[in-house]
C-alpha cells in the first residue's frame, strides 16, 4: 500500500482533458513537501513530467499541468493524444522517505 | 547530454549478493544527490537509497537497511548498489537517477535482477 494514493487507471478519448489525482497526508503534501510527477511509457524508464506540483521541465508540452491543494494533488492532460497511454505516478518526500503513489494507468480510447 | 547508465544485474540465488553500478556523464556528477528507484515486475515505483554529493549522507528504505549500501566514486562519475542477503521481493528493476530538489530528474534504462 502506498504513501500517496492514485486511482488505479483513468481514460479518455482523443482530444479529451483527463485528470490524475494524487492524495496524500499531513506527513508529506500536507506538510508542505512539493508534489513531482513522472510518465512512463511501456517498456521505458519513468520521466520527469512536472516537478515542485506546477513547473515543466523543457521539452513537456503545456497539454500537462499541476496542482497542489491541502493533502492532495493533480495532474492534468488537456487534448489527449494515442501517445499519451501510460503509467503516472506522483511523488514526495514524507518522514526521511521519498514516497511514490502507486502509479495510476492511463488508457486513451 | 545527460546519461544514465546502469549495469551489474542478473540472476542471483536467495541469500547473494550482486553490486549494481551507474554510469554517469553529461554533467558534473558531484554537484548532485543520486539516488536508486526500483520497479517489481507489473508493480510501482519504490525509492530505494539516496546519497549526498560527497558520500557523507546516505538514505534508505526501511526494507533494505543493513542489507544494501549506496556508494560513490565522483573521479569515476559513478554510482553504486552493494546488494547483499538478497530476498525473492528485492527482484526487480533498478534505475539510477539523479535528484533535483525532491525530485528524480534523470533516469537511467535500468538493469534487471532476479532473485530465485
Amino acid at each position: 500500500q502506498s504513501v500517496l494514493t492514485q486511482p488505479p487507471s483513468v481514460s479518455g478519448a482523443p482530444g479529451q482533458r483527463v485528470t490524475i489525482s494524487c492524495t496524500g497526508s499531513s506527513s508529506n503534501i500536507g506538510a508542505g513537501y512539493d508534489v513531482h510527477w513522472y510518465q512512463q511509457l511501456p517498456g521505458t524508464a519513468p520521466k520527469l513530467l512536472i516537478h515542485s506540483n506546477n513547473n515543466r521541465p523543457s521539452g513537456v508540452p503545456d497539454r500537462f499541468s499541476g496542482s497542489k491543494s491541502g493533502t492532495s494533488a493533480s495532474l492534468a492532460i488537456t487534448g489527449l493524444q494515442a501517445d499519451d497511454e501510460a503509467d503516472y505516478y506522483c511523488q514526495s518526500f514524507s518522514l526521511s522517505n521519498w514516497v511514490f503513489g502507486g502509479g495510476t494507468k492511463l488508457t486513451v480510447l | 547530454e545527460v546519461q544514465l547508465v546502469e549495469s551489474g544485474g542478473g540472476l542471483v540465488q536467495p541469500g547473494g549478493s550482486l553490486r549494481l553500478s551507474c554510469a554517469a556523464s553529461g554533467f558534473i556528477f558531484s554537484n548532485y544527490w543520486m539516488s536508486w528507484v526500483r520497479q517489481a515486475p507489473g508493480k510501482g515505483l519504490e525509492w530505494v537509497a539516496n546519497i549526498k554529493q560527497d558520500g557523507s549522507e546516505k538514505y534508505y528504505v526501511d526494507s533494505v537497511k543493513g542489507r544494501f549500501a549506496i556508494s560513490r566514486d565522483n573521479a569515476k562519475n559513478s554510482l553504486y548498489l552493494q546488494m547483499n542477503s538478497l530476498r525473492a521481493e528485492d527482484t526487480a528493476m533498478y534505475y539510477c537517477a539523479r535528484v533535483r530538489g525532491n525530485c528524480f530528474d534523470y533516469w537511467g534504462q535500468g538493469t534487471l535482477v532476479t532473485v530465485s
